[in-house]
């Protein structure tokens, strides 16, 4: 089955203390990209990855980073957590940068006290 | 003027009616226009996609897409207490740009 696999499903954490989400896709796409959700604020791209060793900033790359080692992984890494990184995030993949549409992971609720 | 916008709803109607849901949006290159739907603590899933102007259909769901109003539609026929999720509309500009454009999404209730 095709799919977006990301781990944990739910986390809990305290500030400073640095966590990986792991996202890994079967589809062979080369362009993955991390999500935030956020109540009023929709999803808000972090860092996308056009391919393997390539990555870029999003519109909220502040307190996260990236590596894109291999073609099917793309962890997010928060070095130190904050409160206001408090959120779901969502991992995605697509065969074509998103023009015919994104295959979303499941979600990682993160909360940081 | 916001590049997308949604309303939140929510939206509540009772089974069987027919169900609209609109975005409009201010970026002429946008080319790809979707919609997803999401249910409560689950990722996004696409419903439906188009290219152009015009209406698409795939079963209960009609995409419609207005260029020149720079408007979109989802419509929804014959509801379901199982299509009660959050629909997003999304925008791609084509070409060799990257990633996509959300709407914050609209909230659907169908009563049963």
């Amino acid at each position: 089955e095709a799919q977006v696999t990301q781990n944990p499903r739910y986390l809990i954490t305290v500030t400073g203390k640095k966590l990986t989400v792991t996202c890994s896709q079967n589809m062979n796409h080369e362009y993955m990209s991390w999500y935030r959700q956020d109540p009023g604020l929709g999803l808000r791209q972090i860092y996308y990855s056009m391919n393997v060793e390539v990555t870029d900033k999003g519109d909220v790359p502040e307190g996260y980073k990236v590596s894109r080692k291999e073609k099917r992984n793309f962890p997010l890494i928060l070095e130190s957590p904050s409160p206001n990184q408090t959120s779901l995030y969502f991992c995605a993949s697509s065969l074509d940068r998103g023009r015919s549409g994104y295959t979303f992971g499941s979600g990682t609720r993160l909360t940081v006290v | 003027q916001k590049e997308v916008e949604q309303d939140p709803g929510p939206l509540s109607v009772p089974e069987g009616a027919i169900v609209s849901l609109n975005c409009t949006y201010s970026n002429s290159a946008f080319q790809y226009f979707m919609w997803y739907r999401q249910y409560s603590r689950k990722g996004p899933e696409l419903l439906m996609y188009t290219y152009s102007s015009g209406n698409k259909e795939d079963g209960r769901f009609t995409a419609q897409v207005d260029k020149s109003s720079k408007y979109i539609s989802l419509f929804i026929r014959d509801s379901q207490p199982s299509d009660s999720a959050t629909y997003l509309c999304a925008f791609h500009r084509g070409g060799g740009a990257d990633g996509l454009t959300f709407g914050k999404g609209t909230h659907l209730i169908i009563q049963p």
